[in-house]
């Protein structure tokens, strides 16, 4: 069975700092991994996703992640956070292959302050 | 196009009544779920299709029922609401086509409250 933990549940920062938000997952097969951004009273959207290839990975608004298998991580960065960067952050992973079933974290709140 | 539709977007419920939450998507998609979100709690999955005719429980499937006859559509129903029920709950749609490592497109959420 797959796994994902968000360890932190709220990441305060400055508005220009750099942010990383982490996530380290579970699983005995290869595995596709997604960050996905919540907005205030909105549905989520994808933000980035690995499937293979480059372990570094471009997103929307400026961010990225990095898959390391050996660490079992896949961290999500923004080196300039910015107001509207304020919303809730989930961390999923499928395992590659079949149904695909994907199990999200329990997402971590980011508060850009100004 | 609209991607994924829900209604309604709030409702309040008294214990032990019914409801249909719908959704609609227009992409084609072959999957869709339902997911509820409760806070702190990440997203647990209800229900879900791989196809107009097929559902499969998920994680939380308990006091819950679904459909699917069309591509289109996927309501939800609540048979005997419980104040365990009250959650955001989200509908989501994605193309899968083999090991595609497919993005989910979500709508807006129903905010739902039993009293």
């Amino acid at each position: 069975a797959q796994s994902v933990t968000q360890l932190d549940s709220q990441v305060p920062v400055f508005e220009e700092a750099p942010v990383e938000l982490r996530c380290n997952y579970s699983s005995s097969v290869s595995v596709y991994l997604f960050w996905y951004v919540q907005y205030p009273n909105q549905g989520l959207q994808l933000l980035l996703k690995y499937l293979s290839g480059s372990t570094l990975v471009k997103g929307i608004n400026g961010f990225e992640a990095e898959f390391n298998k050996s660490q079992t991580s896949f961290h999500l960065r923004k080196p300039s956070v910015h107001i509207s960067d304020t919303a809730e952050y989930f961390c999923a992973v499928s395992e590659a292959g079949g149904y695909q079933k994907v199990t999200f974290g329990t997402g971590t709140k980011l508060q850009v302050i100004p | 196009n609209a991607g994924v539709t829900q209604t309604p977007k709030f409702r309040i419920l008294k214990i032990g009544q019914s409801m249909t939450l719908q959704c609609t998507q227009d992409m084609n998609h072959n999957y869709m779920y339902w997911y509820r979100q409760d806070p702190g709690m990440g997203l647990k999955l209800i229900y879900y299709s791989v196809g107009a005719g097929i559902t499969d429980k998920g994680e939380v499937p308990n006091g819950y029922n679904v459909s699917r006859s069309t591509t289109e559509d996927f309501p939800l129903r609540l048979e005997l609401a419980a104040p365990s029920q009250t959650s955001v709950y989200f509908c989501a749609s994605s193309y899968n086509k083999g090991g595609m490592g497919n993005e989910q497109f979500f709508g807006p959420g129903t905010r739902l409250t039993v009293l």
